[in-house]
């Protein structure tokens, strides 16, 4: 059974970045599937930031495409997120899943349990 | 950008069938997922590629997809399927996935 576990800061001040890391447990990530991430701000929907491959490969939200980067790390099976110059409209819970994509139709069957992150002074 | 839209919310009592739809405009060429989502939790799928029901979700979870819209519909609702549900598909250049701003189910 794949598990998936957010960890980092709780509590970023504005215009600083937002960095996590995703943790994976019961899968190898250097054997496929893409990785994501997804935020939800508190008593909001949810919102696609972006997904990574193994091999690097990224996709974007184009609405915060210029803000985020990815990375991989296969020998710590774990994948990383930063968000750049955050305000307080970064404030949300943030999830890290495993994209299931097949015929080019993708959608995220397993989540981690979120970590909420806080943007303030 | 491209936008899924739902209802804010529906209501049901016990044993009714509960109707959430999710429109957007490349749902005819795009597949359809459904998640629900319980109060502090991670969401989890409900429904995959428009109608297909993943193991250990109940018989229940049907969706179906007409056009624009697709449906998720729960037969015989309990009081245990309270929860907020999403639609999730994506964009016309398939590498943008975008999820509707979901529904609130209310089991009266």
């Amino acid at each position: 059974q794949v598990q998936l576990q957010e960890s980092g800061p709780g509590l970023v001040k504005p215009s600083e970045t937002l960095s996590l890391t995703c943790g994976v447990s019961g899968y190898s990530i250097g054997s496929g599937y893409y990785w994501g991430w997804i935020r939800q701000p508190p008593g909001r929907g949810l919102e696609y930031i972006g997904s990574i491959y193994y091999s690097g490969t990224t996709f974007n939200n184009p609405s915060l495409k210029s803000r985020v980067t990815m990375s991989v790390d296969t020998s710590k099976n774990q994948f990383s997120l930063k968000v750049g110059s955050v305000t307080a409209a970064d404030t949300a819970v943030y999830y890290c899943a495993r994209q299931n994509c097949t015929g080019g139709s993708c959608y995220f069957d397993q989540w981690g349990q979120g970590t909420l992150v806080t943007v303030s002074s | 950008s491209y936008e899924l839209t739902q209802p804010p919310s529906v209501s049901v009592s016990p044993g009714q069938t509960a109707r959430i739809t999710c429109s957007g405009d490349a749902l005819p060429n795009r597949n359809a997922y459904w998640y629900r989502q319980k109060s502090g939790q991670a969401p989890v799928v409900v429904i995959y590629k428009d109608s297909e029901r993943p193991s250990g979700i109940p018989e229940r979870f049907s969706g179906s997809s007409s056009g624009t819209t697709v449906t998720l519909t729960i037969s015989g609702v309990q009081a245990e399927d309270e929860a907020d549900y999403y639609c999730q598909s994506a964009d016309s250049s398939g590498t943008c996935w975008v999820f509707g701003g979901g529904t609130k189910l209310t089991v009266l």
